[in-house]
């Protein structure tokens, strides 16, 4: 089965713009996690799908949105922005519902600089 | 879902030897996770144990839980230079916290040939 892929592999943009980053999980899988990693606050979770509802959000900003199609594959927009926002964007995808601490399968991650 | 703390930061060994890294969480768990990145690059799963065990196994790894110490400690015996990379726990305590996995700032291992 192939992996959790995730395009663009990277990416730079600058203060102000939007971008989107794509998301496609394993084949069969239901639930798509989205996370940030910085040098400075790590890993952070973003937030997850499941049947094209979004069924928890982290503590980030509403300029961070998602979605999901019926195929289970996952978008993530962020608008406006910000030199903070520069990050590993990771997404990662499970079998079933998602929760109590299910495996997730993480992508290679998307590199997004801002200028 | 909760952080799990690991514990050294950093560990520099030797080709050959063990490795030991150590988690500690707060809260009463459902499960704990260990995951292996490698700089840069997606997360790998490496061993899930679940509250009710104590020890597992996987290759050169080893997974022990202590849920009376809240605490967990991953082995890599005869470490290689590929061992090389940062390792997370990530302690879940079930529930409905769809989809979250908390990390925390990772053990970094650096392996010399």
């Amino acid at each position: 089965k192939a992996g959790v892929t995730q395009t663009p592999r990277y990416l730079i943009k600058t203060r102000g713009q939007q971008v989107t980053l794509s998301c496609s999980p394993i084949s069969g899988h239901r639930s798509v996690s989205w996370y940030q990693q910085t040098p400075g606050q790590g890993l952070q979770f973003l937030f997850e799908y499941f049947s094209e509802t979004q069924r928890n959000k982290g503590n980030f900003p509403g300029r961070f949105s998602g979605r999901q199609f019926s195929n289970s594959r996952s978008e993530m927009n962020v608008s406006t922005l910000e030199l903070g926002d520069s990050a590993l964007y990771l997404c990662a995808s499970s079998l079933n519902s998602g929760g109590a601490g299910e495996t997730q399968y993480f992508g290679p991650g998307t590199r997004l600089l801002v200028l | 879902s909760q952080q799990g703390e690991e514990d050294p930061q950093a560990l520099s060994i030797q080709e050959g030897e063990n490795a030991t890294m150590n988690c500690s969480y707060k809260t009463s768990i459902n499960n704990l996770q260990w995951y292996r990145q490698n700089s840069g690059r997606g997360l790998v799963h490496l061993i899930l144990i679940r509250s009710n065990e104590r020890e597992k196994h996987s290759g050169r790894l080893r997974v022990t839980l202590d849920t009376s110490k809240k605490s967990s400690s991953l082995l890599i015996t005869a470490s290689r230079a590929a061992d090389t990379a940062s390792y997370f726990c990530a302690p879940h305590a079930g529930g409905t916290s769809y989809g979250k996995l908390t990390f925390g700032q990772g053990t970094i291992l650096t392996v010399h040939p």
